[in-house]
């Protein structure tokens, strides 16, 4: 069956460092992809998604980009912030026109110091 | 666009009684809502599907007559803990899809529900 493994967490960076998030995915078919944010407390967010092999998904300087040779969907970002601590889960969904039950990652826990 | 409400945000209640959450999507009509239990620092566990106007599909070793899930209209599903007890405390998020959503398979979650019992 599909499945999402994910980097284990926490991840503890200093403001403005570099932030990659592991994902690498297991599916059938040709699965849609996505980044969640879940701020403290609160339900999930959709960051960014992708649907087809070499698409860069792309959201407040967060970037993942679909690789089907790899089956990754690493996160990045350039410069984190200490608003960016959240827990983070990679997902994927089935193709249009499929059961949509979505997997998810475990989640990976991102605590940015000042 | 794409809104998922959640009623209440929190709720702490007495071992034995039953809490019914609401899920509404407020600006888009959703055949499919999806209820989900996280546990703390581990991911979202599907609980079940819920079709509108249809019972709702539960997943393996989640017991319906414990939790009732009832989804009567397009904006609305909600999912009543019975009897509840200390072991069902937990953070319950519900998602929706968007009926004219084609394409991409895409979920907007409410912001979840806080469920204590004492």
């Amino acid at each position: 069956g599909d499945s999402v493994t994910q980097m284990e967490g926490p991840v503890t960076l200093s403001e403005e460092a570099f932030l990659t998030i592991n994902c690498t995915y297991t599916a059938t078919g040709y699965p849609s992809l996505f980044w969640y944010v879940q701020y403290p407390g609160e339900g999930l967010q959709l960051l960014l998604k992708a649907t087809k092999a070499d698409d860069k998904g792309s959201n407040k300087g967060f970037e993942a980009t679909y690789r089907k040779e790899t089956t990754s969907f690493h996160l990045e970002k350039g410069s984190v912030q200490v608003s960016d601590s959240a827990v983070y889960f990679c997902a994927l969904s089935d193709p249009p026109g499929g059961s949509y039950i979505p997997t998810f990652g475990r989640g990976t826990s991102l605590i940015v110091h000042p | 666009g794409a809104v998922v409400s959640q009623h209440p945000s929190r709720v702490i209640c007495k071992s034995g009684t039953s809490v019914k959450i609401e899920c509404r999507s407020l600006d888009f009509q959703a055949t499919t809502m999806f209820w989900y239990r996280q546990f703390p620092k581990k991911s979202l566990m599907l609980m079940a599907t819920s079709n509108e106007g249809s019972k709702a599909t539960y997943e393996q070793g989640v017991e319906k007559d414990k939790f009732l899930i009832n989804h009567a209209s397009l904006t609305l599903s909600t999912l009543t803990v019975t009897s509840a007890h200390p072991e069902d405390s937990s953070f319950y998020i519900c998602s929706a899809r968007d009926k004219m959503g084609q394409g991409v398979n895409e979920q907007f979650f409410g912001p979840g529900t806080r469920l204590t019992v004492l």
